[in-house]
């Protein structure tokens, strides 16, 4: 199983809503990214968990609050988000060695 | 830092060989990867190069010259289907996230 699954697929939220982003693998693999993308940008990376503890946050605003329940899910907890926060929302994982990473499908998050 | 180049768009004709270039500067190299993206799709991965040389894939090579810190991704017999944004990507060292360039959108046309 070389998948990385997201869910949901689409979401909308207003700007007072809580909700969460799920994302899973089953590679065993030990480094989890979750990143941002925006329409003919590149991903951004957000964070990197790296055996189920955060390594890096690269200066990401408080209203997204990543979690590693286990070695196979990651979490991303969305509060009080604002409209630009409208992205995709990617969530990736490697082996740890940066060589390929598997990327899910995505989020397609619209703040409204 | 990282910074990373390539080409922002390319046309190329069916049946046709096209080069997507990219050049980088980054504080670590450990190597070069490639990633295509499909409109509403998820980056997939293409190839890696850690080493000087071509890495061949089918339709698709790799080049890497780490002393001239640059890169290519050669499509060959190019199909519609190869439509799509494509990304270099740094692994800075063994254990970092990849950087990636800000993409290539590569249109095919008949």
């Amino acid at each position: 199983d070389t998948e990385v699954t997201q869910t949901p697929k689409h979401l909308v939220m207003g700007m007072t809503n809580k909700k969460s982003l799920k994302c899973e693998q089953h590679m065993g693999h030990r480094a989890m990214y979750w990143y941002k993308q925006k329409a003919k940008k590149p991903p951004e990376l957000m964070f990197v968990y790296s055996y189920e503890k955060l390594s890096i946050n690269e200066s990401v605003p408080s209203r997204f609050s990543p979690e590693c329940p286990n070695s196979s899910l990651l979490n991303l907890h969305l509060h009080a988000l604002q409209p630009e926060d409208s992205a995709l929302y990617l969530c990736a994982s490697s082996g740890g060695r940066g060589t390929e990473a598997f990327f899910g499908q995505g989020t397609r998050l619209t703040v409204v | 830092g990282q910074s990373l180049e390539q080409p922002s768009e390319v046309t190329a004709v069916e049946g046709a060989i096209v080069q997507i270039n990219c050049t980088y500067q980054t504080s670590g190299f450990y190597g070069l990867s490639w990633y295509q993206q499909h409109d509403g799709g998820a980056p997939t991965f293409l190839s890696y190069n850690a080493l000087d040389g071509l890495e061949e894939t089918g339709r698709f090579s790799s080049f890497l010259s780490r002393s001239d810190s640059y890169g290519y991704l050669l499509l060959q017999e190019l199909q519609m289907k190869d439509s799509a944004s494509y990304f270099c990507a740094v692994v800075p060292s063994g254990n970092t996230p990849l950087v990636f360039g800000k993409g290539t959108r590569l249109s095919v046309i008949a």
